[in-house]
């Protein structure tokens, strides 16, 4: 059974503070990626990684960085948090490149609040 | 890019009546479509999906359906339930790199 989870469920900030949202998957995917998730929008993708040390930038990617050092995890990085970064952060994993139909995983995502 | 829209934002059915939620897309090289249902305070999880070599899917109360020429697709679910209640996204990719690009979801209320 995959499962991915995230370092926290809840977070509370301050503006201006360097952020850190980590994610591990235990089932050896290739495929990682950080979402935000707001009410009317839906889930935005702000990147996601194919390979170590691969990133691209999704379609929010501003005010955010990642990492991604070893296979099981990535890492979001809020450089500089502000109050509209005030978010539910999800983070999933697939096997192979997508498109061959697989399977996101979620993890159980970080509702963060930035004060 | 591609671009996909969902319908309805909001959706209210009678237990053990049926509920419709579309989505249509826009880049005619997407081939992938799934749907992920996510329940309150939980994370989204796929519940069915589809490829563009198929026009509809079963499985069990739930199924989906693809127009490619259209460019939209549909989840149905039959005889609704309680446990049915959730929030539900669509999405779309086409092969190779491209990721997975999310509707806005629907929030179905099926009421006992």
């Amino acid at each position: 059974d995959v499962k991915v989870t995230q370092s926290s469920r809840y977070l509370v900030k301050r503006t201006g503070e360097k952020v850190f949202l980590e994610c591990v998957q235990d089932m050896d995917h290739e495929n990682m990626f950080w979402y935000r998730q707001d009410p009317g929008l839906g889930l935005r993708l702000i990147y996601f990684s194919y390979d170590v040390k691969m990133k691209e930038k999704g379609d929010i990617p501003e005010g955010y960085s990642v990492s991604r050092e070893k296979k099981e995890r990535f890492s979001l990085i809020l450089e500089s948090a502000s109050t509209n970064q005030t978010s539910m952060y999800l983070c999933a994993s697939s096997g192979p490149r997508q498109g061959d139909g697989e399977t996101q995983y979620f993890g159980p995502g970080t509702r963060l609040l930035v004060l | 890019g591609e671009n996909v829209e969902q319908h309805p934002s909001t959706l209210s059915v009678q237990e053990g009546d049926s509920a419709v939620i579309k989505c249509t897309y826009s880049d005619s090289a997407s081939n992938y479509f799934p749907w992920y249902k996510q329940e309150l305070g939980k994370r989204p999880q796929l519940i069915i999906d589809i490829r563009s070599n198929v026009g509809e899917k079963k499985d069990q109360r739930i199924a989906v359906t693809l127009n490619k020429t259209a460019k939209h697709f549909s989840l149905h679910i039959t005889e609704t339930q309680p446990e049915d209640s959730a929030v539900y996204f669509c999405a779309a990719s086409a092969s190779g790199n491209t990721p997975l690009v999310f509707g806005k979801g629907t929030r179905l209320s099926v009421i006992a």
